[in-house]
């Protein structure tokens, strides 16, 4: 089936430690995103890549990095210098141009 | 600046109410995009809508249906017959075209209860 996978699911890591969420996509998407979400404080970007090689910053890219090495792959890193990191990560694509963003199932951070 | 807002962050009805979600934007572009989009409680976001600055024919898909009117800025979601696996956080939704690039922005969501 034609989709978008996150994982994991859930994901624990200690303070101080980078850990890196995965993000693959089957839809032949070219546009893919990252986002964070925090209860009450809806969606926030992260980082967006248009095409392959090529990304940009979103509101809140301090403390993460992405790269986009594949179509398929937009994995995103959580670094240490990410303040508070524990969230909700839900990434996106699109066909691009004006069209609707279709969403993987999250992956659940948290940090201790 | 180009935003949504969700004034509502709430509401709760009971099984086979109407209830209209709101939804208002903010952009001195002419060519725009809204979306409307249901996050249950799995957490994944599922798409529902898009409607373009072009089109104001209201949309009608079975017990769902879109108000779009330029005049207040508004695109607001309407359940008609609300049932409990309605029950969720709806989120609408601007596309912003920066730089030559687009990104999805989010209101921050009204979450729907409803009860049976």
């Amino acid at each position: 089936d034609g989709g978008i996978t996150q994982s994991p699911k859930y994901l624990f890591r200690k303070e101080g430690q980078n850990v890196t969420l995965s993000c693959e996509q089957n839809l032949n998407h070219d546009a893919m995103y990252w986002y964070r979400q925090d209860p009450g404080q809806g969606l926030r970007l992260i980082y967006y890549s248009q095409i392959v090689n090529d990304f940009q910053k979103g509101d809140i890219a301090e403390g993460y990095s992405v790269s986009r090495e594949k179509k398929e792959s937009f994995p995103l890193t959580v670094t240490s210098a990410q303040k508070n990191p524990t969230a909700f990560y839900l990434c996106a694509s699109s066909m691009g141009v004006n069209t609707e963003a279709f969403f993987g199932q999250g992956t659940r951070l948290t940090v201790v | 600046a180009q935003k949504v807002t969700q004034a509502q962050t709430e509401i709760s009805v009971v099984e086979k109410e109407d209830v209209t979600l709101d939804c208002v934007y903010e952009t001195r572009d002419t060519t725009y995009y809204l979306f409307w989009y249901k996050q249950p409680p799995s957490g994944e976001l599922v798409f529902l809508i898009r409607r373009n600055s072009f089109d104001e024919q209201n949309e009608i898909s079975g017990r769902y249906s879109w108000n779009f009117q330029k005049s207040t800025s508004s695109f607001n979601f309407t359940i008609t017959a609300s049932q409990v696996v309605d029950s969720a956080v709806y989120f609408c939704a601007f596309l912003i075209t920066q730089g030559g690039s687009e990104k999805l922005v989010f209101g921050k969501g009204t979450k729907l209860t409803v009860n049976p």
